[in-house]
């Protein structure tokens, strides 16, 4: 089944405890990417990568990191949390780049709270 | 500036009613897509429809359809017949430019009354 898998589901952390969201798609999509959403705000990227080696940041990279050393698994690395990064986060992947015709498949998000 | 604008932070509509959920969208790039995503309240991140740039018809896709006024910039998405297990929350999103950035507005909440 094509799908793209995201862990934990759930996240409990205290502050300054680095930590590691894992993202693995298995469509051969080039294009993935992580999101935040807060209430009133939406959706905001906070990374995304078109290829293996390529990231880019997105409008909230801030205290975030990526990496892309496989084309499947693209994981978000949070070095010190804070509780402003409490926040539910979306992978998502897609064919590209160039394809603006292309939906973005999405897992099924972490919720991560910074105490 | 924002580039994506849904200007309805809520809405409550009557079971069985059509409702408009408004999206408006910048872009100075001529090849762009437009996507509905519909997020219930178990958080999972569902797609609606589609529409590109190119596309001269509205896109349709069962109850939903969208309402593409490329002049206004304006990406309404239009569900016919609402049905109860439409109470959630919708997205509009724009793919475009070389940089591939895809972003989304902050949403509508839908309630469905019975």
């Amino acid at each position: 089944e094509a799908q793209v898998t995201q862990n934990p589901r759930y996240l409990i952390t205290v502050t300054g405890k680095k930590l590691t969201v894992t993202c693995s798609q298995n469509m051969n999509h080039e294009y993935m990417s992580w999101y935040r959403q807060d209430p009133g705000l939406g959706l905001r990227q906070i990374y995304y990568s078109m290829n293996v080696e390529v990231t880019d940041k997105g409008d909230v990279p801030e205290g975030y990191k990526v990496s892309r050393k496989e084309k499947r698994n693209f994981p978000l690395i949070l070095e010190s949390p804070s509780p402003n990064q409490t926040s539910l986060y979306f992978c998502a992947s897609s064919l590209g780049p160039g394809n603006y015709n292309e939906k973005l498949f999405f897992g099924s998000g972490t919720q991560l709270s910074v105490l | 500036a924002q580039k994506i604008t849904q200007t309805q932070p809520g809405m409550f509509v009557q079971e069985k009613e059509a409702v408009t959920l408004d999206c408006t969208y910048d872009t100075s790039d001529p090849s762009y897509g437009l996507f509905w995503y519909k997020q219930p309240s178990s958080g999972e991140m569902i797609f609606l429809i589609y529409q590109g740039s190119y596309d001269q018809q509205n896109a349709t896709e069962g109850r939903y359809s969208l309402n593409f006024q490329k002049a206004r910039k304006s990406a309404n998405l239009v569900i016919s017949a609402s049905q109860l297990g439409d109470s959630a929350m919708y997205f509009c999103a724009m793919r475009e430019g070389p940089d591939d950035k895809i972003i989304f507005g902050k949403g509508t909440r839908l309630h469905i009354l019975p």
